[in-house]
């Protein structure tokens, strides 16, 4: 157990459909990454927070938006969703900012889209 | 911009046998790299990093990787290999003057050990 809670587990919705991810880093940590795994883009950098600020971006499409709150959760939420977007999305925290920190995975959310 | 190529993405191999999964990678700037494992049905897991000094790194449960700057690779190699070894093995890049964690990960390597 790494410490790092996703909910929910697993998400089944259909096209144009609009859900929220959570994630909960360990406790400590002051960074939140989140990263999509695909079969065919493989494990891909979303976006990355830090003490509530935006501190990285990747290849996150307008369509999704995250946010870390106060007490250092963060939510991805996904709108106008499309098949494509099916994948398990993963959070993960560290204590720092930098990539010299370890990044501690939570177990993912699954989400499908029919 | 920065790439990581995973050159096999299947390895079978017997038990107690040597087993080397390869990585190599892109950067126009000096580095951190890591290898990340992934059980089935769970997040990512640090296997190894590294992020400056010996070139060779190690894992508490057997594993190395040497860094080579001249070949731009990151080798992952244990020299006998167990059942409970079977899960998928990524090797991921970061920009060590980022300010940010982004990581980017290769494709994957599934190891899979038989008995």
């Amino acid at each position: 157990d790494s410490g790092v809670t996703q909910t929910p587990k697993h998400l089944i919705t259909a096209t144009g459909q609009r859900v929220t991810l959570r994630c909960s880093p360990r406790s400590g940590d002051l960074s939140v990454y989140w990263y999509q795994q695909s079969l065919d883009q493989g494990l891909q950098f979303l976006i990355q927070y830090y003490n509530g600020e935006e501190r990285a971006k990747g290849n996150i499409l307008e369509r999704f938006s995250a946010q870390q709150f106060p007490d250092l959760h963060s939510e991805l939420n996904l709108s106008s969703l499309e098949l494509g977007d099916s994948a398990l999305y993963f959070c993960a925290s560290s204590i720092g900012q930098g990539s010299s920190y370890e990044q501690y995975f939570g177990p993912g959310t699954r989400l499908t889209v029919t | 911009a920065q790439s990581v190529t995973q050159l096999d993405s299947q390895v079978p191999v017997f038990e107690e046998a040597p087993v080397e999964l390869r990585c190599n990678y892109s950067s126009s700037v000096s580095v951190y790299l890591f290898w990340y494992v992934q059980y089935p049905n769970q997040g990512l897991q640090l296997l190894l990093k590294y992020l400056s000094g010996s070139t060779l790194v190690e894992s508490i449960n057997g594993f190395e990787a040497e860094f080579n700057k001249s070949q731009t690779s990151f080798h992952l190699r244990k020299p006998s290999v167990h059942i409970s070894d079977t899960a998928e093995y990524f090797c991921a890049v970061s920009d060590m003057d980022n300010q940010g964690g982004k990581l980017i990960f290769g494709q994957g390597t599934e190891l899979s050990v038989k008995p």
